[in-house]
């Protein structure tokens, strides 16, 4: 499978527990994107990178998450001290930075569930 | 700021043709996409407009109008398998650079 792959797909942690999501990309890609995703609402932006530069940043994340892409290709997201209000699901994206549409790519997503 | 509006939902019977609009506003556009999302999956894409006008994609068609901050996405010969969110989304260099930022989705729900 040559798609956008992310793990765990389920994660079910206790408040204040750290978590960490894992994305691999499609291998050419050179754009990787971070999404939030609450039930009936559309993906929220988190976060995106062009191959190890992170280059934006949602207002909305808080300092309690943090993306890394070390070497430009997986990238990780790690969320600390979670709270209920970060059960989500959340989705990475790829893309390819130039020659067309931009069009993003979406994993299956990791959901994750705060107790 | 960022604010795409479309509807929360819509229905329809098979073999209808359907209308999803979508409005926005934007400080940098440069792009809108349409992607449908099943129930508990990934979103998949649909369309791309980034010029005015009509894009015809199969069953599926996606208009915009820069200058209205409006776009739809037009569903034709509409199928049991079309039920869907349809999730209408902006590339806005201003705001988040080449990420798209996504409005809430419309659940359309096709019945027989």
């Amino acid at each position: 499978d040559t798609g956008v792959s992310q793990n765990p797909r389920h994660k079910i942690t206790k408040r204040g527990q750290n978590v960490t999501f894992r994305c691999d990309p499609i291998s050419e890609h050179n754009r990787l994107y971070w999404y939030r995703q609450t039930l009936g609402q559309g993906p929220e932006f988190l976060t995106y990178f062009q191959n190890e530069a992170q280059l934006e940043k949602s207002r909305l994340l808080s300092d309690r998450f943090s993306a890394e892409r070390p070497k430009g290709s997986f990238s990780t997201l790690e969320i600390q001290r979670t709270e209920q209000g970060d059960s989500a699901m959340y989705l990475c994206a790829s893309s390819f930075g130039t020659g067309d549409t931009g069009e993003l790519f979406f994993g299956e997503g990791s959901r994750l569930t705060v107790l | 700021g960022q604010n795409i509006d479309q509807p929360t939902e819509m229905t329809a019977t098979e073999g209808a043709i359907v209308q999803i609009n979508c409005t926005y506003q934007t400080s940098g556009f440069n792009g809108l996409f349409w992607y449908q999302q099943h129930a508990g999956e990934a979103p998949t894409f649909l369309s791309y407009n980034v010029l005015d006008g009509l894009e015809e994609k199969g069953r599926f068609s996606s208009f915009l109008s820069r200058s209205k901050g409006y776009s739809y996405l037009l569903l034709k010969e509409l199928q049991m398998k079309d039920s869907a969110s349809y999730l209408c989304a902006v590339r806005d260099y201003s705001q988040a650079g080449t990420a798209l930022i996504f409005g809430k989705g419309t659940t359309l729900s096709v019945s027989s």
